[in-house]
């Protein structure tokens, strides 16, 4: 499949500590966005990169894309209990900025306080 | 901050019965969209519309979906005949442009 795939499936930290969830590809991609999910609930975009960049900062959050090899990481610093969720990655393809979404499997994120 | 409204929060049906499903973009944006997620799964792609028409659908949206912007500011999916294996979170999506697109809170349909 062309999706985004996350791993870990599942990721269960201290508060305080920092949380690394990857995200990877098989096809060229225009765009590349991270959504968190809190159980049950509607789906927040948390920051887009773009195929032309390496690198954005969001306050706690800092993520990276190297097209070479088809992967992004979205690192959240500090964590707290509060950033308990699910986290997806998702792709747009090809040359559109405006295409669908693509979403992975989601990592689960657990912060225990 | 603006939001993406979507009504109802959940939807209980009877199988064979039809559902519409509502949502309230964000009033600037141009691109809309429907996606779904059954339990425990990934978030699916069903439908793209834009300027008042569709402009991509998966193969899940078959003919028994439609979308409609029927006033210029609401935007539907109506199931014309749910199938249990139609039970998903159901979200509506709208974007202005090239940022990130903005989810609704989803509907839960329930086919029982």
């Amino acid at each position: 499949s062309q999706q985004g795939e996350e791993d870990p499936q599942a990721l269960s930290i201290q508060e305080g500590e920092n949380a690394t969830m990857n995200c990877s590809y098989k096809t060229s991609i225009n765009n590349l966005q991270w959504y968190r999910q809190n159980s049950g609930r509607g789906l927040v975009h948390l920051i887009l990169i773009r195929s032309n960049e390496r690198e954005k900062h969001s306050g706690r959050l800092r993520v990276t894309l190297d097209t070479s090899k088809k992967s992004s990481s979205l690192l959240i610093t500090a964590s707290r209990a509060a950033d308990t969720a699910s986290y997806f990655c998702a792709v747009i393809f090809g040359g559109t900025s405006y295409g669908k979404l693509t979403f992975g499997q989601g990592t689960i994120l657990t912060v225990h306080p | 901050e603006p939001e993406v409204t979507q009504t109802p929060s959940h939807q209980v049906t009877q199988m064979g019965q039809e559902v519409i499903l509502r949502c309230v973009p964000i009033s600037n944006h141009l691109y809309f969209y429907w996606y779904r997620q059954i339990l425990g799964q990934k978030v699916e792609f069903l439908v793209s519309f834009y300027n008042n028409e569709i402009s991509e659908k998966s193969e899940i949206f078959d003919d028994q979906f439609s979308v409609e912007r029927p006033d210029g500011s609401n935007f539907t999916l109506k199931i014309r005949s749910t199938k249990l294996e139609d039970s998903a979170m159901y979200f509506c999506a709208s974007r202005v442009g090239v940022e990130g697109a903005f989810f609704g809170q989803g509907t839960r349909l329930t086919v029982v």
